[in-house]
């Protein structure tokens, strides 16, 4: 069953403008969510999380807002760079256990 | 600091084969996590041992085990090869899912294809 679910397989944004890619959950037991960003040919690499007792996390120009009446979560990118051109993971732990949704194809065109 | 270490890169096998893929996750990491990634399906979490115990394990059949050494390296073995298996199987490792640093590192992955 899909815990973690990421409606979007794709995104196609313009550099410079904001990215926002989404992410939804099921089990209200998951108490800590992180984005992870996946190049071709490469493990994922952890991007950046937040913990169920917030409700944004900022690292440059990576923020995550969380929303846990909704158990939505999402995650922004502004100014979007052509680097960022990744597949994205969201990912949602609870006790030892973390569960991946799908993946969001981001491109980001010059 | 070394990262995650998965061999082999690349197998091909046919249906009907087992296989054993190994992970040497990063030193002093004593959790490790299997998953598969197949096109469409994300990151399906196979299993996650800490300590040589399986603490964790996803809805994947019988014919998927795993196993962790004294040393946390571990292996996962498919037996009976389906087609369907073709797959990238990627490790992570981390210091303890239970503790605050919750972030998984992960290997470059075995891309798998059973012919």
């Amino acid at each position: 069953d899909q815990q973690v679910k990421q409606n979007s397989p794709s995104l196609s944004v313009q550099e410079g403008r904001i990215s926002i890619l989404n992410c939804d959950y099921t089990n209200s037991m998951f108490d800590y969510f992180l984005w992870y960003k996946k190049y071709p040919a490469e493990g994922p690499t952890f991007l950046i999380s937040i913990s169920s007792i917030k409700d944004k996390n900022e690292d440059g120009r990576f923020t995550v807002f969380l929303n846990k009446s909704a158990k939505h979560l999402s995650l922004h990118i502004v100014p979007s760079q052509p680097g960022d051109s990744a597949v994205y993971f969201c990912a949602a732990s609870a006790n030892n256990d973390m569960r991946f949704g799908a993946g969001t194809r981001l491109t980001v065109k010059p | 600091k070394a990262g995650v270490t998965q061999t082999p890169r690349y197998l091909i096998k046919t249906r009907g084969q087992q296989v054993t893929l190994s992970c040497s996750p990063i030193s002093g990491h004593r959790s490790v996590s299997w998953y598969q990634q197949t096109p469409g399906q994300g990151l399906q979490f196979l299993f996650e041992y800490f300590s040589e115990t399986q603490r964790n394990k996803g809805n994947f059949p019988g014919r998927f085990s795993g196993r962790q050494f004294s040393n946390s390296r571990s292996e996962m073995n498919v037996s009976t090869l389906e087609l369907g298996d073709s797959a990238l199987y990627l490790c992570a490792s981390s210091t303890d899912p239970q503790g605050l640093n919750e972030k998984l590192f992960f290997g470059s992955g075995t891309q798998l294809s059973v012919l």
